[in-house]
């Protein structure tokens, strides 16, 4: 079994706070981690894929950064929007293979 | 276009009875998904099936079995459905091979409540 772990649970910040959350996973036998967003009624949307040790991805106001030797991953957004609220999902795989085991996923709203 | 549609998206339904959902993809992948998202919201692997041949069986009781007609349509099939099975019902598909790569694309999934 596969332990994937997403921290904190529930996040609340004010409009324009940055803010991170973490993923941890297995570090040994890493092949992928991935990010996804996930707003309520909606179905996950895949935001970024890492591969590689030290990998840093962006996009918009939201980055993540993955360190597959101590096994984790942060997710970054800057300057929070009341649009960015949703749920935000981290997913491993220990090989090449079709399937992702998901963490519980950090729940982010942003008050305007 | 929906890229994987789900239907319905919401039943509700009575313990004891037979229901199924149905998963359609048009986006020519090879390899389909069942997840649950259990009561403490986590996504759970329940199939996996490569070309309509079932490839991943987590444990998930005899009473689910799903159902590949052909390799764009993966339905989950529901027997004797108890108080439990409440939950969160989402498929994904994604090109074989590269699920680890480019990830999945889902559903917008299927609210079943047992009563």
């Amino acid at each position: 079994i596969l332990n994937v772990e997403q921290s904190p649970q529930s996040l609340h910040v004010q409009e324009g706070d940055s803010t991170n959350f973490t993923c941890s996973f297995p570090s040994s036998n890493f092949y992928a981690l991935h990010w996804y967003r996930w707003e309520t009624a909606k179905s996950p949307e895949a935001l970024f894929v890492m591969t590689l040790n030290g990998d840093e991805k962006k996009k918009g106001r939201i980055s993540a950064t993955l360190n597959t030797k101590e096994g984790y991953s942060y997710l970054y957004i800057k300057g929070s929007q009341p649009e960015d609220s949703a749920t935000y999902l981290c997913a491993f795989t220990n090989n090449a293979g079709n399937m992702l085991t998901f963490g519980g996923g950090t729940r982010l709203m942003v008050k305007p | 276009d929906t890229a994987v549609s789900q239907t319905p998206k919401y039943l509700v339904t009575q313990m004891g009875n037979d229901k199924s959902i149905k998963c359609e993809q048009n986006l020519g992948h090879d390899t389909m998904y069942w997840y649950k998202q259990d009561s403490k919201k986590f996504l759970k692997i329940m199939f996996s099936y490569n070309n309509k041949e079932l490839i991943i069986n987590e444990t998930v009781p005899n009473r689910f079995s799903p159902k590949s007609p052909d390799k764009a349509h993966l339905n989950l099939h529901i027997n004797s459905l108890e108080l439990g099975d409440s939950a969160v019902y989402f498929c994904a598909s994604s090109r074989v091979g590269t699920a680890a790569n480019y990830g999945y694309t889902f559903g917008s999934g299927t609210r079943l409540t047992v009563v």
